[in-house]
């Protein structure tokens, strides 16, 4: 089976503008978390999604947000850039409604705004 | 305090010897991960524990639930083990998502 996959891989932005990030899970997979990774902050959970609806949701500005396909691919959105968005972007799917499924993570998406 | 800590921060080791990476967490959990993390971003899924212990190869993983504390153990560490190894922990109150609190992660050096 194909791993998650993320694209882009690496990004430059300048402050203001938006980005999109897309996360393709595991086959068969219909849960995607996103996180956010600074050297700051550490990693942080964005959201998660499951069968297209947002289940959870971290501590981050409504700038942020996401959204889940039919086909479990997701993507998310950062409106209006701002230099501290820079960081690495992961997204990790996972295979279980319950018991608690292990994640499996993407490569992730390296942003950085100028 | 954050409500995941590990200990040490920074770990330099020489090839073969035994590592122990610590975690505490001060809320009640469903689960508990161990991660680890290669230069470059990519982040493998070592573990997932929600009592006891578990093994893998030269990795072995427990927690005591009463004492809020979880350890990783390498055995005959090699320099491939060279990584950042990060604990997160899944509160009870996420249900099952992948709502995770992270520690602030764990560097280990491995010299030959």
């Amino acid at each position: 089976k194909a791993g998650v996959t993320q694209t882009p891989r690496y990004l430059i932005k300048t402050r203001g503008q938006q980005v999109t990030l897309s996360c393709s899970p595991i086959s068969g997979h219909r849960s995607v978390s996103w996180y956010q990774q600074t050297p700051g902050q550490g990693l942080q959970f964005l959201f998660e999604y499951f069968s297209e609806t947002q289940r959870n949701k971290g501590n981050f500005p409504g700038r942020f947000s996401g959204r889940q396909f039919s086909n479990s691919r997701s993507e998310m959105n950062v409106s209006t850039l701002e230099l501290g968005d820079s960081a690495l972007y992961l997204c990790a799917s996972s295979p279980l409604l319950a018991p608690v499924g292990e994640q499996f993570f993407g490569p992730g998406t390296r942003l950085t705004v100028l | 305090k954050n409500e995941v800590e590990q200990s040490p921060q920074n770990l330099t080791a020489q090839e073969g010897e035994f590592i122990t990476i610590n975690c505490s967490y001060s809320v009640g959990i469903s689960a508990l991960h161990w991660l680890q993390q290669h230069p470059g971003g990519g982040i493998v899924s070592l573990f997932m524990l929600s009592s006891g212990k578990k093994k893998h190869g030269r990795l072995i993983a427990t927690i005591n639930i009463q004492e809020k504390h979880s350890s990783l153990h390498i055995t005959a560490s090699h320099p491939r083990d060279s990584a950042v190894y990060i604990c997160a922990a899944l509160p009870t109150d996420s249900g099952n998502t992948g709502k995770l609190i992270f520690g602030q992660g764990t560097t280990l050096q491995v010299k030959p």
